[in-house]
C-alpha cells in the first residue's frame, strides 16, 4: 500500500535549535516530493519542492531513496516556524492532480 | 486578488442530508481541486477539475461529486451526509492542471468546515 508516515505529531524545539521533521513514504518508482506549511490562522501553503533543490526560509528537505524518507531540516529554528508541516510525496504514475499529505507534525519552537 | 475563496465558512448538517460547498479559483486559474481533510489528518485529495472536465477522483464514494463551471468556479456536492463526513473542505486551484511530468503549484482555500450531527 502507498503510505506517508509522518512519525512525530508533536515536535518542540528552542529558539536557535536545530529541527528535523522527519517523513517517511512507500511508493513504489519514484515520487516526487513536497513539504507543506500551514501558519497559525493561514492557508495551507508550499514550504518547498525537493526537485527544485532550493532552500526556503531556511529549511531543506533531502530525499533519501534507500530510506524512501524526505526529512524537512533547518539548522537553528526560529519561533515564526512554528507552523504545521506536511509532508506530500505524489504517487508519479497518477501524476501531481493526486496528492499525498502525511497526518502533519505541528511544530512548536519556543523562545 | 484575494486568492481561493469558498463558502460557507462554517456549515452543520444532520445525516442524510445534502451538501454543497462552493469554490472561487485565483482569477486566471483554470484547474481546481478539493480535499478532505479530517481532524488530525493531513488532505486528502478527491476530485481535480480542468477546464470543466474531471481530471482526477481520489478514493471516495459516488455521495461526492462536483463540477466546474464556465468561469471555473467549483462545487463540491456530498449526498447522504454521515457523521464521518465531518471534515475541512479544502479547494485548491493551479494555472492548469499537472499531468505526470508537469506541475503547477496548487493555492489553497481556507476552506469550509462541516459538521454533521
Amino acid at each position: 500500500a502507498q503510505r506517508v508516515t509522518q512519525p512525530e505529531k508533536l515536535l518542540s524545539v528552542f529558539k536557535g535549535a536545530p529541527v528535523e521533521l522527519k517523513c517517511n513514504y512507500s511508493y513504489s518508482g519514484s515520487p516526487e516530493l513536497f513539504w507543506y506549511v500551514q501558519y497559525s490562522r493561514q492557508r495551507l501553503q508550499l514550504l518547498l519542492r525537493h526537485i527544485s533543490r532550493e532552500s526556503i526560509k531556511g529549511f531543506t528537505a533531502d530525499l533519501n531513496k534507500g530510506e524512501t524518507s524526505f526529512h524537512l531540516k533547518k539548522p537553528f529554528a526560529q519561533e515564526e516556524d512554528s507552523a504545521m508541516y506536511y509532508c506530500a510525496p505524489t504517487p508519479p504514475l497518477l501524476g501531481y492532480n493526486d496528492m499525498r499529505f502525511g497526518a502533519g507534525t505541528r511544530l512548536t519552537v519556543k523562545p | 486578488d484575494a486568492g481561493v475563496t469558498q463558502s460557507p465558512t462554517h456549515l452543520i448538517k444532520t445525516r442524510g442530508q445534502h451538501v454543497t460547498l462552493r469554490c472561487s479559483p485565483i482569477s486566471g486559474h483554470k484547474s481546481v481541486s478539493w480535499y478532505q481533510q479530517v481532524l488530525g489528518q493531513g488532505p486528502q485529495f478527491i476530485f481535480q477539475y480542468y477546464e470543466k472536465e474531471e481530471r482526477g477522483r481520489g478514493n471516495f464514494p459516488d455521495r461526492f461529486s462536483a463540477r466546474q463551471f464556465p468561469n471555473y468556479s467549483s462545487e463540491l456536492n456530498v449526498n447522504a451526509l454521515l457523521l464521518g463526513d465531518s471534515a475541512l473542505y479544502l479547494c485548491a486551484s493551479s494555472i492548469r492542471t499537472s499531468g505526470r511530468n508537469s506541475y503547477n503549484e496548487q493555492f489553497f482555500g481556507p476552506g469550509t468546515r462541516l459538521t454533521v450531527l
